[in-house]
């Protein structure tokens, strides 16, 4: 089994939906990722958690808001979709040992 | 800040070509420096990393060498295959604080038989 799951992989909604997009890890670790991957623009972040009771915003939360259920579980929303946030999102966790990162499969959101 | 810079893609070889993608960074400490693959369809792998300078990360083929006096972390494989064919990103990490990771914009590479 893949030890970081997102769910759905691939999702298509409309303008001004609620989208929640959920990230689960076997991996033990305490820090988690979102991510947002456009064509040319590399992977950027969105929020951060280092803990259940620690949440961080990154370089692009605007738009978006984030539940760290369990420290398994990291959950990513989208109060009202637009067009622009149409991406690959990509959920990741870390060590805090080690400064690698291990992601997710990712989630292709399509929002017309 | 931080920030990774790529050499544009896309990049086409044919196969046994050697390969050279460009890496060059900004930090304002002492990063560790990856280098992540992406094949198709699938999410970001870690395909080597270097923690300080001078040091050598090597995986499947592939090697890098942190080299502090020209920022750069260049990525090289001698004799290329089709199945490298993927999109391969640069990336660094601040070792203190959020060890968040700044990314590159990714380099296509495309391997004709």
């Amino acid at each position: 089994d893949a030890d970081v799951t997102q769910t759905p992989r691939n999702r298509i909604t409309k303008t001004g939906k609620r989208i929640m997009l959920e990230c689960s890890q076997t991996k033990g670790h305490d820090r988690m990722y979102w991510y947002r991957q456009d064509p040319g623009l590399g992977l950027r972040l969105i929020y951060y958690s280092f803990d259940v009771k620690d949440i961080n915003k990154g370089e692009i939360s605007d738009g978006y808001s984030v539940s760290r259920q369990a420290q398994a579980k990291f959950s990513l929303s989208l109060e009202s979709a637009i067009p622009n946030q149409t991406a690959l999102y990509f959920c990741a966790t870390s060590d805090p040992r080690w400064s690698e990162q291990f992601f997710g499969p990712g989630t292709r959101l399509t929002v017309l | 800040g931080d920030s990774v810079t790529q050499m544009e893609g896309p990049v086409t070889l044919s196969e046994e070509a050697f390969l050279t993608i460009n890496c060059t960074y900004t930090a304002t400490g002492y990063p560790s420096l990856f280098w992540y693959v992406q094949y198709p369809g699938e999410g970001l792998q870690l395909l080597l990393k270097a923690t300080k300078a001078d040091d050598k990360g090597s995986n499947k083929g592939f090697e890098a060498t942190y080299r502090k006096e020209t920022t750069s972390f260049h990525l090289e494989k001698g004799s290329v295959q089709v199945s490298d064919s993927a999109v391969y990103f640069c990336a660094l990490s601040l070792i203190q604080g959020a060890q968040k990771l700044v990314f590159g914009q990714g380099t296509r590479l495309t391997i004709n038989p």
